[in-house]
């Protein structure tokens, strides 16, 4: 069974810019997960997706949106970057029946400079 | 809201001993409390998990226990390897849709088995 998988694994971009990071569940999962890890820190709850729906946020500004699609993938917009947005952005997904139970993809270096 | 809280921040130990790593949580309606280990430049890996209707739950040299009365619950490793090294990460949810399953991730433990 395939794994969550992202893209880009890195991305470099400048201060004002937009970055789109973009999330594969594992198949069979519906609900996808977005954290954020910066360095030195833990797991920060970034956004929930379920059946193509936004269910919950994290305290963080709206210019972090997303979206999920018909085939449950998902992606990550993060507007007008930030130098503090700097940081590992983690996906993860869940199965229908164990939604608690969260899988997580090899992450998004975002580097913002 | 949820508040997780994790001890040690780092543990040294060596090889063969065993490791424990401690955590407290604030929301009763928490009933979800997995393990994550993160290898260095790795993505954190489910390596075993409780749910609130048990106290102890083992898996080969892993073990957790839960005491749901006074809000903590812990990971135990026996026989440490080096192969153990990592950050491990404890986390609590809830389990139920509607309160939505964000989970709610303690600091981490840096853990380092000296061969």
């Amino acid at each position: 069974e395939a794994g969550v998988t992202q893209s880009p694994t890195h991305l470099i971009k400048t201060r004002g810019q937009q970055a789109t990071l973009r999330c594969s569940p594992i198949s069979g999962h519906t609900s996808v997960y977005w954290y954020q890890q910066a360095l030195g820190l833990g797991l920060q709850f970034l956004l929930w997706y379920d059946e193509g729906e936004e269910r919950n946020r994290g305290n963080f500004p709206p210019r972090f949106s997303g979206r999920q699609f018909p085939n449950y993938s998902s992606e990550l917009n993060v507007n007008a970057l930030e130098l503090e947005d700097s940081a590992l952005y983690l996906c993860a997904s869940s199965p229908i029946d164990r939604p608690y139970e969260q899988y997580f993809g090899p992450g998004t270096r975002l580097t913002v400079t | 809201g949820e508040n997780v809280e994790q001890h040690p921040s780092t543990l040294s130990v060596q090889e063969g001993d065993s490791a424990v790593i401690k955590c407290t949580y604030s929301d009763s309606a928490s009933n979800y409390f997995p393990w994550y280990k993160q290898e260095l430049g790795k993505r954190p890996q489910l390596i075993i998990d409780i749910r609130s209707n048990v106290g102890e739950k083992k898996d080969q040299r892993i073990a957790v226990t839960l005491n749901k009365t006074a809000k903590h619950f812990s990971l135990h490793i026996t026989e440490t390897q080096p192969e153990d090294s990592a950050v491990y990460f404890c986390a609590a949810s809830p389990t139920t849709n509607n309160a939505g399953n964000m989970l709610t991730f303690g600091g981490g433990t840096r853990l380092m088995v000296k061969p």
